[in-house]
């Protein structure tokens, strides 16, 4: 089955404490990116990914590293985890070839810095 | 700059009633708009597709249309049922040089009451 599998689906965690979510596509895209959502801003972009190795930044990464060493893994890391941080995250993923590109989203994972 | 503008931010219908969401757009130059249906605490999934000449496009019960020239779509509901109790996120993808070129809207939270 074609998915985005992220992990974990919950995490609580104390602030300066560093941090990784997971996250794996298996349908062979290129394309990955991050995004939070908070109430009242919807989905904004963390960082991205055009391919392996290549990142770069959407339109709050402050305080967020990625790594893209393999095609179909992009973690996220939270290296001093504050509790602005603190909201639910969604990985995703798409095709490259040709202008529709459908996101495929993860499940989410809901993090809490206390 | 880039914009997405959803109206309303909520609405709530009572069951088998149908509705209409809105998405204006300032994305240019266009090349595509996405909507999403997202349960709570779940990630976004497709519904249609829509690109510059198509005005109009149907998933069962939901129908999507698009007029590039007032840079406005909708998203019409009929026979609403209590599952379409969701957020429905509306997403522009221009052509522009940015690598990513996706901006999203902050959804319209609908709720569908027995």
């Amino acid at each position: 089955e074609a998915q985005v599998t992220q992990n974990p689906r919950y995490l609580i965690t104390v602030t300066g404490k560093k941090l990784t979510v997971t996250c794996s596509q298996n349908m062979n895209h290129e394309y990955m990116s991050w995004y939070r959502q908070d109430p009242g801003l919807g989905l904004r972009q963390i960082y991205y990914s055009m391919n392996v190795e290549v990142t770069d930044k959407g339109d709050v990464p402050e305080g967020y590293k990625v790594s893209r060493k393999e095609k179909r893994n992009f973690p996220l890391i939270l290296e001093s985890p504050s509790p602005n941080q603190t909201s639910l995250y969604f990985c995703a993923s798409r095709t490259t070839n040709g202008g529709a590109g459908k996101l495929f989203f993860g499940s989410g994972t809901q993090l809490s810095v206390l | 700059k880039n914009q997405v503008e959803q109206s309303p931010q909520s609405l709530i219908i009572l069951e088998g009633k149908n509705c209409t969401l809105q998405c204006n757009y300032t994305v240019s130059p266009f090349s595509n708009l996405r909507w999403y249906k997202q349960d709570t605490g779940r990630g976004p999934v497709s519904l249609t597709i829509m690109t510059f000449s198509e005005n109009t496009k149907s998933n069962g019960r939901y129908t999507a249309t698009l007029d590039a020239d007032t840079k406005q779509s909708s998203l019409h509901i009929t026979a609403s049922q209590l599952s379409d109790s969701a957020s429905y996120i509306c997403v522009v993808r221009d052509l522009g040089g940015g690598a990513d070129g996706l901006t999203f809207g902050k959804g319209t939270h609908l709720i569908i009451q027995p």
